[in-house]
């Protein structure tokens, strides 16, 4: 079973400024990552896909970039709404792991 | 609108029984795999178990295997996740979720709660 480690498990920061979250996995999963946004009461919301690829309508500020074993949810300068848990999940031969979250709270 | 409805949750005491439903409208239901994933209180998502669009294929997290069977049945637009054995373990809230954009789960459910204790 793959194990993806995320970090850091809470980052606290203001609006404006600049979000880095990393997914570490235990082996490969070349570019098969996901990244996640949960709010409280909601179900996840799928922001980025393979790697890098931004799903439609997921704001530009929201970029994901690694590959292999690590990578990284990047969002270049915070919104309010932005706040919440984020999880990255990986696909291995048609089976998935998430990783535990990284919780972006309002410093 | 693509929507997808869980139920069937609810309180049960371990060893026991639940079935759970999901309804899927908006979407071609019959072209998409799908999957359930549950999450504990307070924990990350688990991704439980996988069907295709036939049902020829069906994958399951080891966690359940051989207590929990997918299932779908595609004139109705459902799909079902049947759990026996039940332990207090697998309390948690549980989604369905379609697979989109190849290999990835969008959108989700709003879940239903399954709670297991005596």
């Amino acid at each position: 079973e793959i194990v993806l480690t995320q970090s850091p498990a809470t980052l606290s920061l203001s609006p404006g400024e600049r979000a880095t979250l990393s997914c570490r996995a235990s082996q490969s999963v070349s570019s098969y990552l996901a990244w996640y946004q949960q709010k409280p009461g909601q179900a996840p919301r799928l922001l980025i896909y393979d790697a890098s690829i931004r799903v439609t309508g997921i704001p530009a500020r929201f970029s994901g970039s690694g590959s292999g074993t690590d990578f990284t949810l990047t969002i270049s300068s915070l919104e309010p709404e932005d706040f919440g848990l984020y999880y990255c999940q990986q696909r291995t031969n048609g089976r998935y792991s998430f990783g535990q979250g990284t919780k972006l709270e309002i410093k | 609108e693509v929507q997808l409805v869980e139920s069937g949750g609810g309180f049960v005491q371990p060893g026991g029984s639940l079935r759970l439903s999901c309804e899927a409208s908006g979407f071609t239901f019959s072209n998409y795999f799908m999957n359930w994933v549950r999450q504990a209180p307070g924990k990350g998502p688990e991704w439980i178990a996988y069907v295709s669009t036939s049902s020829a294929t069906i994958y399951y997290a080891d966690s359940v295997k051989g207590r929990f069977t997918i299932s779908r049945d595609n004139a109705k637009n459902t799909m079902y996740l049947q759990m026996n054995s039940l332990r207090a373990e697998d309390t948690a809230i549980y989604y369905c979720a379609r697979i989109n954009y190849g290999n990835w789960f969008d959108p989700w459910g709003q879940g239903t709660l399954v709670t297991v204790s005596s």
